[in-house]
């Protein structure tokens, strides 16, 4: 299995300030022949099912706001938020799609400080 | 706008069968666009994959998991099962189902994506 590894595991930022998530796959995830980063990120609110919020790494599903970015490649990535609001407190995943055998991080916790 | 709704027993005693459904309105689960999945989370703790199932039937299982899980479809009543045997405490956990998203190839395979929309999930308890 591929073994998806957050940093860190938890995490508080001020309102209005960035936040940064690591996400490390213990091999790539990138697909040469398309040149695509295998990885999704979801976000979820406490009581909630998970939300997926990027996929191929970088690609913003619809609807969610565009302080939320994705990023990196291979076995590296990160989702920022770039101004914290006070509805993104919650737990966010990474999950990898390059293997049959899906996998997730364990999750890191957000919270405002 | 899909949706989809998990149900069956909250408690189930060690070494017996968990069984769920889940029931997809909105949208075909006869899909060609995608599989349905099943996830679990243990309380407090991360996201597992427990498999995946095509519309005709084809599977992926956690290699984990594959050999106590059996996931079904029932396309004339628009709604997957999942099927978990021998039961422990470590398999209470809240279980969500998905519509699991994929890509179809050319040759006839198809590709496992990520999980989009989720349902609200449900407490599964295993206890005597």
């Amino acid at each position: 299995d591929i073994v998806m590894t957050q940093s860190p595991d938890s995490l508080a930022v001020s309102l209005g300030e960035r936040a940064t998530i690591n996400c490390k796959s213990s091999q790539s995830v990138l697909y040469s022949s398309n040149n695509k980063d295998y990885l999704a990120w979801y976000q979820q609110k406490p009581g909630q099912p998970p939300k997926l919020l990027v996929y191929w790494a970088s690609t913003r599903e619809s609807g969610v706001p565009d302080r939320f970015s994705g990023s990196g490649s291979g076995t590296d990535f990160t989702l920022t938020i770039s101004s914290l609001q006070a509805e993104d407190v919650a737990v966010y995943y990474c999950q990898q799609y390059y293997s049959t055998s899906i996998t997730f991080g364990q999750g890191t916790r957000l919270e405002i400080k | 706008q899909l949706q989809l709704q998990e149900s069956g027993p909250g408690l189930v005693k060690p070494s017996e069968t968990l069984s769920l459904t889940c029931t997809v309105s909105g949208g075909s689960i006869s899909s060609s666009s995608c599989n349905w999945g099943w996830i679990r989370q243990p309380p407090g703790k991360g996201l597992e994959w427990i498999g995946s199932i095509y519309y005709t039937g084809s599977t992926y299982y956690n290699p984990s998991l594959k050999s106590r899980v059996t996931i079904s479809v029932d396309s004339s009543k628009n709604q997957f099962s999942l099927r978990l045997s021998s039961v422990t405490a470590g398999d209470t956990a809240a279980y969500y189902c998905a519509r699991h998203e994929i890509y179809n190839s050319a040759s006839g395979s198809y590709y496992l994506r990520w999980f989009d929309p989720w349902g609200q999930g449900t407490l599964v308890t295993v206890s005597s």
